[in-house]
């Protein structure tokens, strides 16, 4: 399964929205239990991938409320309602309905 | 607290074996997968395969079969991503990751991770 992000960066004022895309090549949605099987993590600087959201909308513990994801099928969105400088780095989308498991090219979120 | 710790950084030449490390710490290690990944310098995440500490049920990428060998020591809490013959282009960050086997796939996702080994092949 390839999945495709957009924009591939993106410069974001503080306190601004800012919105990643993600699109699936085949149907990400399991229609044994009804879930979507799509995750979001952000790598920052020198670290390793922190899961942000998981199984299309769910946020991981300790992520912030303005952390959003949604979407269905194959296309997904992550959503980020007002930006704070700690939010740099490098998200990835990634779908795990099929091994081998496959993660987004990225999207570089930078702070203007 | 539920931790991975991996091994440290490694400077190999072409053609040489290496062993990484994965331990995780925090919870019972043989109950969850654990899946490797690649991040090759200044480029994305790629899955190398996940491995079933339990009873060693390991599944590999197609990229990557035949490139490496995914072990895990449950007697130590330990997952291991082995080479047989290094090459350049094996030159990388590698990421242990935890994830669980419920029969709930909501919940089956990968959290945390290690901090990752760098890993430098270069004569």
């Amino acid at each position: 399964i390839v999945m495709t992000q957009t924009p591939l960066s993106l410069a974001v004022t503080p306190g601004e929205p800012a919105s990643i895309s993600c699109r699936a090549s085949q149907s990400l949605f399991d229609s044994e239990d009804g879930e979507t099987y799509v995750d979001w993590y952000l790598q920052k600087p020198g670290q390793a991938p922190k899961l942000l959201i998981y199984t299309l909308s769910y946020r991981a513990s300790g992520v912030p409320a303005r952390f959003r994801g949604s979407g269905s099928g194959t296309v997904f969105t992550l959503k980020i309602s007002r930006v704070e400088s700690e939010d740099v780095g490098v998200y990835y989308c990634m779908q795990r309905i099929e091994f081998p498991y496959t993660f987004g090219q990225g999207t570089r979120l930078e702070i203007k | 607290e539920v931790q991975l710790v991996q091994s440290g950084a490694v400077l190999k030449k072409p053609g040489e074996s290496l062993k990484i490390s994965c331990e995780g710490s925090g919870y019972t290690f043989a109950h969850y997968w654990i899946g490797w990944v690649r991040q090759m310098p200044g480029k994305g995440l790629e899955w190398i395969g996940v491995i079933f500490p339990g009873d060693s049920d390991t599944r590999y990428n197609p990229s990557f079969k035949g490139q490496v060998t995914i072990s895990a020591d449950k007697s130590i809490n330990t997952a291991y991503l082995q080479w047989r013959t290094l090459k350049a282009s094996d030159t990388a960050i590698y990421f242990c990751a935890r994830r669980p086997a419920t029969a709930e796939g909501s919940f089956n996702y990968f959290d945390p991770w290690g901090q990752g080994t760098p890993v430098t092949v270069s004569s």
